[in-house]
């Protein structure tokens, strides 16, 4: 069964550094998502990129976000100067057609800590 | 801009007893429902959807959830757990019919005890 994938498991990083969160959709899949999940609290809703753009973002992706497709299997996320807050699992997703009713395929997660 | 509220943080249960997690939700349009389960160190699994229909969903697992518009409800049952099905469950209500985006709630962890 296709799956996403997501790159490193675990991420450690200073405060002030960027870092690149990497996940692979499902190969057929068109919408693509990031979700943050800090420790203890819900799975928040960062940014949904489709056509090699973003479509909508939350109030949570500022400035230091930003999302790229590199190439036809890859969707990136970079923090550019992380902070302490930065500090959580961030999920991404994927999805067929993206819309309320379609099933958002999840990857498995990076834990970021942020030093 | 829909929202949903999970009633409970924590519910412990002993291994083969039924177990109901509840959500509510509040919308002013159409509703989808969703619930997911996190198992421990794990990403997001989708347990069941609600989109129109028959209210009494099924899902994966041997859960289902049952959609009640009078008492803005959509809550997530089994009869009988097992010690597998400790993890965190969250109910999620897309952000509009539009889009992808999704609002959680704030999650319930299930303990199955044996």
């Amino acid at each position: 069964e296709p799956e996403v994938t997501q790159t490193p498991s675990h991420q450690v990083t200073q405060m002030g550094q960027e870092v690149i969160l990497r996940c692979v959709p499902i190969s057929n899949h068109l919408y693509f998502y990031w979700y943050r999940q800090i420790l203890g609290q819900k799975v928040e809703f960062l940014v949904s990129f489709y056509n090699n753009e973003i479509s909508e973002k939350s109030e949570i992706f500022d400035d230091q976000f930003s999302v790229e497709r590199p190439d036809g299997s890859n969707f990136t996320l970079k923090i550019r100067s992380t902070k302490l807050e930065d500090s959580a699992m961030y999920f991404c997703a994927s999805s067929a057609m993206g819309g309320g009713t379609d099933t958002q395929y999840f990857g498995p997660g990076t834990r970021l800590t942020v030093l | 801009a829909q929202s949903v509220t999970q009633l409970d943080s924590q519910v412990p249960v002993f291994e083969e007893a039924p177990v109901e997690l509840r959500c509510n939700y509040s919308s002013s349009v159409s509703v989808y429902l969703f619930w997911y389960v996190q198992y421990p160190n794990q990403g997001l699994q989708l347990l069941l959807k609600y989109l129109s229909g028959s209210t009494l969903v099924k899902g994966i697992n041997g859960f289902e959830a049952e959609f009640n518009k009078s008492q803005t409800s959509f809550h997530l049952r089994k009869p009988s757990v097992h010690i597998s099905d400790t993890a965190e469950y969250f109910c999620a209500v897309p952000y509009n019919t539009n889009a992808g985006k999704s609002t959680f709630g704030d999650g319930t962890t299930l303990t199955v005890k044996p």
